[in-house]
């Protein structure tokens, strides 16, 4: 199947810096690119989506000056998590479509966000 | 995106079959039914996906009812590495439809 990576996998900053995580394609174009948060022993809760070339999208209760999303091309998008805080600390999941013949989203391997 | 309802947890013994149930009783004509499982501590992987139809793939078969009103994920020969959490989701078949995950069924294979 397609692959879609993560960097960086994992990530400790002090409260109140910014953090950024990019989600690449890596041997596909991706139109749409979906952000997900998942909370310890909760299942993942739709962030953001991210379009290129236009604004993200941002599901209700998500602020959307917090968590920044540039999607800027089509094998890139990037979340800035700015001026953390340790309530933010969590499992930062992207997934990338269309897929190459099903339709079927690719997930990234994750992002573990731990903010001190 | 239809709702679907999933026991929270199953069992089953390696070399077995695992059948997970699925309930979605509100999925609309055009809607697919979509199977991810995520090992711990990692992304979703893709499973497999039908409309009406059986599917069968190298990882999984899904059965889906006639009235598709419910399906059933197939793991015909469970292995350790089996284990994880199993969702099972229904949503439009367009790459711009995002997925909307329950609570899924925490599947343990033991040995």
């Amino acid at each position: 199947g397609a692959v879609v990576s993560q960097h960086p996998s994992r990530v400790i900053c002090k409260s109140g810096t910014s953090v950024k995580i990019e989600c690449r394609s890596l041997d596909f174009q991706a139109t749409t690119m979906f952000w997900y948060r998942q909370f310890p022993k909760q299942s993942l809760m739709l962030m953001a989506t991210s379009n290129e070339g236009s604004k993200a999208t941002y599901e209700q209760g998500v602020e959307k000056d917090k968590f920044l999303i540039n999607h800027a091309s089509l094998t890139l998008s990037t979340l800035t998590v700015t001026s953390a805080h340790p309530e933010d600390s969590s499992f930062y999941i992207c997934s990338a479509g269309p897929g190459l013949a099903n339709n079927e989203q690719f997930f990234g391997p994750g992002t573990r966000l731990t903010v001190l | 995106d239809a709702k679907t309802t999933q026991p929270t947890s199953m069992d089953c013994a390696e070399g077995r079959a695992a059948n997970l149930p699925c309930n979605h009783s509100t999925i609309s004509g055009n809607e697919y039914v979509y199977w991810y499982r995520q090992i711990h501590s990692q992304g979703p992987q893709y499973i497999i996906h039908g409309l009406k139809n059986n599917e069968t793939n190298e990882m999984a078969s899904l059965i889906i009812t006639e009235d598709r009103k419910s399906s059933t994920l197939i793991l015909p020969h469970a292995t350790l590495r089996d284990t994880a959490v199993y969702y099972c989701i229904v949503r439009g078949h367009n790459a711009g439809n995002m997925l909307t995950f329950g609570g899924g069924t925490r599947l343990m294979v033991k040995p």
